[in-house]
């Protein structure tokens, strides 16, 4: 069955790089998602890629997937106090409908 | 567009009352999502709605907790009656058609937050 796992929470100090990372184990995802959830709000999809892209990259979000190990990783740069927040991995699988399952999602807190 | 819509923003009630959480999908949009977030559990699915219709309410803890989709505008999830272990927040999310957004993006709600006393 489908099942994402992601550590519960990273700390960074302001400037540093973030690297939030993920596993799955479902081989069949097509797509792969980074969402960010900030305090008090709803998750709001961050980034995303393509089951079959090893990297993908957006200014300052680097998302790296290796296929083989079913790992998935979220690199900030130049990590900034307002990029605190949750950030849940997810994966989509299937045609058609296709269902998404979130981890558990990683708190990053950045110091100052 | 103003996005998924949540109401109330927060609820407080005690054990044995009903709940009633509401949800107003973007406009468009053919799926819809009801979620619960615990700090214990993370994000769970409840339900979700394709063209008003469940499809599949497996995540639905209990027969405590109903869903309906009257419209293609709006949304409850129901709990009857309330226990504290309820306590959580509750957020709805809606998605275009398939094939729209191509990556099958879920927009949420604000979420709404339930406490059970």
């Amino acid at each position: 069955g489908e099942d994402v796992e992601q550590s519960l929470f990273l700390s960074v100090r302001e400037g540093d790089s973030s690297v939030i990372n993920c596993t799955y184990t479902d081989s069949s995802s097509t797509y792969l998602y980074w969402y960010k959830q900030e305090p008090g709000a709803g998750l709001q999809l961050l980034t995303y890629i393509f089951s079959n892209m090893d990297m993908k990259q957006d200014q300052r979000l680097t998302v790296l997937l290796n296929k083989k190990d079913k790992h998935l990783s979220l690199r900030i740069a130049d990590t900034q106090t307002g990029d605190s927040a949750i950030y849940f991995c997810a994966e989509s699988i299937g045609g058609g409908y296709q269902k998404v399952t979130f981890g558990i999602g990683t708190k990053l807190q950045v110091i100052p | 567009d103003a996005g998924v819509i949540q109401s109330p923003r927060h609820e407080v009630t005690e054990m044995g009352q009903e709940v009633t959480l509401r949800c107003k999908p973007i406009s468009g949009h053919d799926y819809l999502f009801w979620y619960r977030q615990t700090m214990m559990r993370g994000l769970e699915l409840l339900i979700y709605f394709n063209n008003n219709v469940p499809i599949d309410d497996s995540g639905m803890p209990e027969d405590r907790f109903s869903a309906k989709m009257p419209n293609a505008s709006f949304s409850t999830l129901k709990i009857q009656p309330s226990e504290p272990r309820d306590s959580a927040v509750y957020f709805c999310a809606s998605r275009p058609p398939g094939g729209t957004s191509g990556n099958n993006e879920q927009f949420f709600g604000p979420g709404t937050r339930l406490t059970v006393l």
